[in-house]
């Protein structure tokens, strides 16, 4: 069945360093790729998506790449700050698996120090 | 921006007692879903619910579980006779159209503890 991986936590970071957060997937078709932020005590942003291979999704500085390759989608930010300290959740929706859910990886926590 | 809320913020019950969490989607949204996030753990997809019936269901929606849209504005998730194991944070979440082609935006959750 469909899957999603991604880097445990917890990452920990000062504040302007470059950010990496793997994501691979399985998918028996071609997935939605989605990556959600949970800041403390709130739900669930969307906060980029990428709907194709080669698709670069990008938000507030984040982007992250459709590699259908390698099924990859990991997230990237060039400069983080204490703001970016959330949870970050890789997620895909799969079309042809009728696409009416959204499956979540684990959620990797990231804390960005000053 | 239009926002889905959810009621209430915490529910505290015993367990074998029924629970009713409520939602309001987004107004134009056709797509309504439930997860749920055991504490530390991974967002788990619980329902989907299109056009008045369940479109799709994990194993975790057991008997115990059931959904309504009574009124064409709320998205209530049932449970019936809560167990320990239930005990999480409840997201409600719409979209215009199915989550592979749209956004899914999020409720802030319930907190469900059950004693």
């Amino acid at each position: 069945g469909n899957s999603v991986t991604q880097m445990e936590g917890p990452v920990t970071l000062s504040e302007e360093a470059f950010l990496t957060i793997n994501c691979t997937y399985t998918a028996t078709g071609y997935p939605s790729l989605f990556w959600y932020v949970q800041y403390p005590g709130e739900g669930l942003q969307l906060l980029l998506k990428a709907t194709k291979a080669d698709d670069k999704g990008s938000n507030k500085g984040f982007e992250a790449t459709y590699r259908k390759e390698t099924t990859s989608f990991h997230l990237e930010k060039g400069s983080v700050q204490v703001s970016d300290s959330a949870v970050y959740f890789c997620a895909l929706s799969d079309p042809h698996t009728g696409g009416f859910k959204t499956i979540f990886g684990a959620g990797t926590r990231l804390f960005v120090k000053a | 921006e239009p926002e889905v809320t959810q009621t209430p913020s915490h529910q505290v019950t015993q367990m074998g007692q029924e629970v009713i969490l409520r939602c309001v989607p987004i107004s134009n949204h056709l797509y309504f879903y439930w997860y749920r996030q055991i504490l530390g753990q991974k967002v788990e997809f619980l329902v989907s619910f299109y056009n008045n019936e369940i479109s799709e269901k994990s194993e975790i929606f057991d008997d115990q579980f059931s959904v309504e849209r009574p009124d064409g504005s709320n998205f209530t998730l049932k449970i019936r006779s809560t167990k320990l194991e239930d005990s999480a944070m409840y997201f409600c979440a719409s979209s215009a159209r199915e989550p592979s082609t749209d956004t899914q935006y999020f409720g802030p959750g319930t907190r469900l503890t059950v004693l």
